[in-house]
């Protein structure tokens, strides 16, 4: 069974604070693939990044950056000097190699100027 | 290119009509699904199809949901005999279908139902 969680429903942050946003996954597979998106309050989810089992490296684009951690099945997103503009609600997502997208609940970001 | 669109947005009915979404997907994108999200929760998978064929369907879609995709390009979701339960976001995504796993859906803006 696949399955995420994300234990944080909602965070707050002062803006230009670091924020971590923590992603859990489950899955049996040995070939599965982890994303992450924003959910705006205009409600249309968009794609942020999309990162395959096979490789554990961390990413960073801008002021966004990613942990993948197998050992621990952690997939975790890192916003440095946050925005008022980074206020969402961010998915995470695990997807195998079959049709289905299994969505984590959501952390709601708050961030406060 | 103008994305994922869906029609309509917003959606208020009265228990026990039937209703019925639009999605327009990015052009050359060979695969559509449908999606519903609650408040607080993050999207459920409803259906998926590759071209016109649906292949996949979520045990929540109940005999009262049918989804269509006639020629491979738009799809339509409907909902008969609406129960107040099915008050959600319909959200709809596509993709260019290459890797199996690890295509990027694209979704559109959604269309909030409201059931009475």
């Amino acid at each position: 069974a696949q399955k995420v969680t994300q234990a944080q429903t909602e965070i707050s942050v002062v803006e230009k604070e670091d924020v971590t946003l923590d992603c859990v996954y489950e899955t049996r597979d040995t070939t599965y693939y982890l994303f992450w998106y924003k959910q705006p309050p205009s409600g249309e989810l968009v794609f942020l990044i999309r990162r395959n089992s096979f490789d554990e490296q961390n990413e960073i684009s801008g002021r966004y950056s990613w942990n993948f951690q197998k050992s621990t099945s952690s997939f975790n997103f890192t916003i440095t000097a946050s925005q008022v503009v980074d206020s969402a609600v961010y998915f995470c997502a695990l997807r195998n190699t079959g049709n289905q997208f299994y969505f984590g609940t959501g952390t709601s970001l708050t961030v406060i100027p | 290119d103008t994305g994922v669109s869906q029609d309509p947005r917003h959606k208020i009915t009265k228990r026990g009509q039937n209703v019925t979404f639009r999605c327009d997907p990015i052009s050359e994108h060979n695969r559509l699904y449908w999606y519903r999200q609650t408040l607080g929760q993050g999207p459920e998978f409803l259906t998926y199809f590759q071209n016109e064929a649906q292949l996949e369907k979520s045990r929540l879609l109940s005999d009262r949901f049918s989804a269509e995709r006639p020629k491979g390009s738009f799809s339509t979701l409907e909902i008969q005999r609406t129960e107040q339960g099915d008050s959600a976001m319909y959200l709809c995504a596509s993709s260019l279908g290459i890797v199996p796993g690890a295509n990027v859906l694209t979704f559109g803006a959604g269309s909030r139902l409201t059931v009475l």
